[in-house]
């Protein structure tokens, strides 16, 4: 069956720009979670969601990160004024409950200029 | 805090010599050991999933281990297309979802 789907794969903007990411998890997963993966930072974990309701943030990293999901589905990741430490690759996993195995999508490399 | 520590950094081995890579963990209350495989420019890709010390799960020639401060992930024979970075994360019952992730290996096999 489909996998867990993101894009762009890659976007490239420029320094105080708006950037949205979108994650299409696996279907029936209730679970979805948001994470970033930096060189030399490993991965590090941003939000998460059960259904549409996010109950943990506690990992964005300031008010210019921001993220919703509709429907139980699809989840957009939104970066304000971007920065050039916001360069990485974000990545989107999701899991059939919370608890379960995650499973990510292939991410999409953010670049700030 | 919760921390996971992985060692080796980097291992490099010839093709069908077996090795074994290392997860240390501190967590308050461990729901789960989860390994995963990440090849370069890709999401990583799950492996296993480890509940309770003791728990061994095995796949072609991976095998994970677990005890109450450390996993193992051990390979038999491996193959050049075993080469990636195996990363270990924990989940802990007082932190919901998230997965908090060591640093990884990095694992290349010489043909």
């Amino acid at each position: 069956g489909a996998g867990v789907s993101q894009s762009p794969s890659n976007k490239v903007t420029e320094k105080g720009k708006d950037v949205e990411l979108r994650c299409d998890p696996i279907s029936g997963h209730t679970a979805l979670y948001w994470y970033r993966q930096s060189l030399g930072q490993g991965l590090e974990f941003l939000i998460y969601f059960q259904g549409n309701s996010a109950p943990d943030k506690s990992g964005l990293p300031s008010d210019r990160f921001s993220a919703e999901r509709t429907g139980g589905s699809v989840s957009t990741l939104t970066i304000q004024r971007t920065q050039q430490e916001d360069s990485a690759v974000y990545l989107c996993a999701s899991s059939f409950q919370q608890g379960d195995a995650q499973y990510f999508g292939p991410g999409t490399r953010l670049t700030v200029l | 805090e919760d921390q996971v520590t992985q060692s080796p950094e980097a291992l490099r081995l010839q093709e069908g010599e077996s090795s074994s890579l290392n997860c240390s963990y501190t967590v308050s209350g461990l729901r789960g050991l989860f390994w995963y495989r990440q090849d370069p420019g890709k999401g990583p890709e799950f492996l296993f999933t480890l509940y309770s010390a003791g728990e061994e799960k095995e796949k072609e020639r991976l095998k994970a281990t677990l005890t109450k401060k450390e996993s193992f992930l051990h390979i038999t024979a491996p193959k050049p297309e075993d080469s990636a970075t195996y990363l270990c994360a924990v989940q802990d019952h007082n932190q919901g979802g998230k997965l908090i992730f060591g640093q990884g290996t990095e694992l290349s096999v010489k043909p």
